[in-house]
């Protein structure tokens, strides 16, 4: 129990264009989902909490016009990198608490995407 | 305020060999702690975690942590390394002050264990 699924793997794509990655709670409903992004050889950095049916909450230094959050059901957030450039290009990971056992269990993350912007 | 400090970038161990990768923490109230690891290009996986009770906590894949409080220290351990074990190991921390407080976890800046044949 507990998967977490993202969508694509992986993906590239030309300088300007948007991409949408999709993180979903396959056997779990998750109240609170979160997006962060990994550079390389280093720790997660949290990007914003995402809640269902509410707007997102992102961290200082995080663009919110750049980096849009949609969570719009218990199972389902995605994360829209629009006008993606070089330095977008990051490992993007989510994760999710399960609704049941929201309390102060471990966060459930998904297997990440690799983003690389030509 | 929680911190979580990981001092090593690297530990390498041969296999065979018992392994430790050191995490210390810091907390304003009580600590819920855990371990993840990483291979490459993967998300991180659970080991184990230490919300309150027996102080040695065992995980997946034969893995433990030692709730050290008066050290601030929660150290993975595994008594023999396999070869398969290396990969980038996170410690986080939450804290559970008296009042308030996020349920957000910090995490540390990742241990890259080695295990060496």
């Amino acid at each position: 129990g507990a998967v977490v699924s993202q969508h694509p793997s992986w993906v590239i794509c030309k300088s300007g264009t948007s991409v949408k990655i999709e993180c979903r709670s396959l056997d779990f409903q998750a109240t609170t989902m979160f997006w962060y992004r990994q550079f390389p050889k280093q720790s997660l950095m949290l990007m914003a909490t995402s809640n269902e049916g509410s707007k997102a909450t992102y961290e200082q230094g995080v663009e919110k016009d750049k980096f849009l959050i949609n969570h719009a059901s218990l199972t389902l957030s995605t994360l829209t990198v629009t006008s993606a450039h070089p330095e977008d290009s990051s490992f993007y990971i989510c994760s999710a608490r399960d609704r049941r056992t929201s309390g102060y269990n471990e966060q459930f993350f998904g297997p990440g995407t690799r983003l690389t912007v030509l | 305020a929680q911190s979580v400090a990981q001092p090593e970038d690297q530990v390498n161990v041969a296999e065979g060999n018992p392994l430790t990768v050191k995490c210390t923490y810091s907390v304003s109230g009580n600590p819920y702690l855990f371990w993840y690891v990483q291979y490459p290009n993967r998300g991180l996986q659970f080991l184990l975690k230490y919300i309150t009770g027996d102080n040695l906590v065992k995980g997946s894949y034969g893995f433990e942590a030692e709730f050290n409080k008066s050290q601030t220290s929660f150290h993975l351990k595994k008594p023999s390394a396999l070869v398969s074990d290396s990969a980038l190991y996170f410690c986080a921390v939450r804290d559970i002050p008296l009042t308030g407080g996020s349920y957000i976890p910090t995490f540390g800046r990742g241990t890259s264990l080695i295990v060496h044949p």
